[in-house]
């Protein structure tokens, strides 16, 4: 079955440091990979996608991931950290199981210190 | 600016009761979907709509029900509230085809007591 892991549920970041939110993804297919940010008491919205192609792929508010096929990762990263980026993030893979949805991991709280 | 609204961010309801969660997008989206959300959990499909009166079920409908009259409004039925309904509840929606870009809203607490 699809699946995602995201085996760091806290993460602490000082102001100004660079982050890495580790993901992996278990589907039998090409996948299609996405992150998404969920701030405090928001919905979660879409940081960036890969579908194919460039494996390094860029998103919003300065964030990157990079495609690794052969360790099935798509870990997501941003070279410096602004108190802003406190949040949960979510990887998902999209899957076809007769209509098209998103399986997401269990998320990542990123916690910025000064 | 586009918008996914959901109408109340908090409930609280007993044991038994029925409960109504109600979505209203406003960016003529055809795909409609509830998930929920839980500590440790991540999100979990609940249900999907990609057309008025459509639906599909998703990873954990078991109590769930939904109804699609019009294309912008998408709602989830508790039929008897039960205390591990507890959760946020969150609707989405996303153009025809498939790019996985979900607009999702704000959420809906809800306490079962």
């Amino acid at each position: 079955a699809q699946s995602v892991t995201q085996p760091d549920i806290h993460i602490t970041v000082s102001e100004g440091a660079s982050l890495e939110l580790r993901c992996n993804y278990s589907y039998g297919a090409t996948p299609y990979l996405f992150w998404y940010v969920q701030s405090p008491g928001q919905g979660l919205q879409l940081l960036l996608k890969y579908f194919s192609g460039d494996t390094l792929v860029q998103g919003i508010k300065g964030f990157e991931a990079e495609f690794k096929r052969s360790q099935s990762s798509f870990n997501l990263r941003k070279p410096s950290v602004h108190w802003s980026d406190a949040a949960e993030y979510f990887c998902a893979v999209g899957v076809n199981t007769g209509f098209q949805k998103l399986v997401f991991g269990t998320g990542t709280r990123l916690l910025v210190s000064p | 600016d586009v918008k996914v609204t959901q109408s109340s961010r908090y409930l609280v309801k007993r044991t038994g009761e029925k409960v109504f969660l109600e979505c209203v997008q406003d960016m003529d989206h055809e795909n409609m979907f509830w998930y929920r959300q839980d500590p440790g959990l991540g999100l979990r499909l609940i249900y999907f709509s990609y057309d008025v009166k459509m639906k599909e079920k998703g990873d954990i409908p078991e109590g769930y029900s939904v109804s699609r009259e019009k294309k912008e409004r998408f709602s989830l039925i508790l039929e008897s509230a039960s205390t591990n309904q507890t959760s946020m509840y969150l609707c989405a929606s996303s153009r025809q085809g498939f790019d996985g870009e979900l607009f999702f809203g704000e959420g809906s607490r809800l306490t079962v007591l």
